[in-house]
């Protein structure tokens, strides 16, 4: 167990939807960071946030946003849903002086059918 | 940009030594890191390498050569629950200094 939190689990939804993905970093982490990962491919990094401000910026789609709140949890905001939009979506957090160090949380898998 | 090279499958027998090597390209290297997945679970971190040389920690160890740009995670002993896949990525100053770009990574199956 890393000790970052993410729900939900599983999501199943439609085309065109929207969804919200949350993550709780590990205690004491500033920095959370969201990869995708599709079918036997490698982690793609999306976006990374410091304490509350947008730190670097990956391969993020238009139709996806982040944020990250006082509490240092943060959420993922995938809209317009398409079918190449499913994967695994990770959540990681690191610790403040070692960014190389990254935990990642369960992971919650998107189906968009 | 960035780009990595693993070897996308290794086959190993139990108690054996295997190794799984990583070239790279970036435009400005902050360092290596290995991470295993398990399937259906989430990364773990294994080590980091910003030098030159070798890094052990227990059964597994992490070597980096800088100026070849070229590292290689050892695993030693090796056991049925290694059976993962192991991801090289490197820290990367060119798309921000604190995203790690990942390989695709290598599927190491360990056999009887």
């Amino acid at each position: 167990d890393s000790g970052v939190t993410q729900t939900p689990k599983h999501l199943i939804t439609a085309t065109g939807q929207r969804v919200t993905l949350r993550c709780s970093p590990r205690s004491g982490d500033l920095s959370v960071y969201w990869y995708q990962q599709s079918l036997d491919q490698g982690l793609q990094f999306l976006i990374q946030y410091y304490n509350g401000e947008e730190r670097a910026k990956g391969n993020i789609l238009e139709r996806f946003s982040a944020q990250q709140f006082p509490d240092l949890h943060s959420e993922l905001n995938l809209s317009s849903l398409e079918l190449g939009d499913s994967a695994l979506y990770f959540c990681a957090s690191s610790p403040r002086t070692t960014q190389e160090t990254q935990y990642f949380g369960p992971g919650t898998r998107l189906l968009v059918l | 940009g960035q780009s990595l090279e693993q070897p996308s499958e290794v086959t190993a027998v139990e108690g054996a030594i295997v190794q799984i090597n990583c070239t790279y390209q970036t435009s400005g290297f902050y360092g290596l890191s290995w991470y295993q997945q398990h399937d259906g679970g989430a990364p773990t971190f294994l080590s980091y390498n910003a030098l030159d040389g070798l890094e052990e920690t227990g059964r597994f160890s992490s070597f980096l050569s800088r100026s070849d740009s070229y590292g290689y995670l050892l695993l030693q002993e090796l056991q049925m629950k290694d059976s993962a896949s192991y991801f090289c990525a490197v820290r990367d100053r060119g798309a921000g200094a604190n995203n790690l770009f990942f390989g695709t990574g290598t599927r190491l199956t360990v056999i009887p």
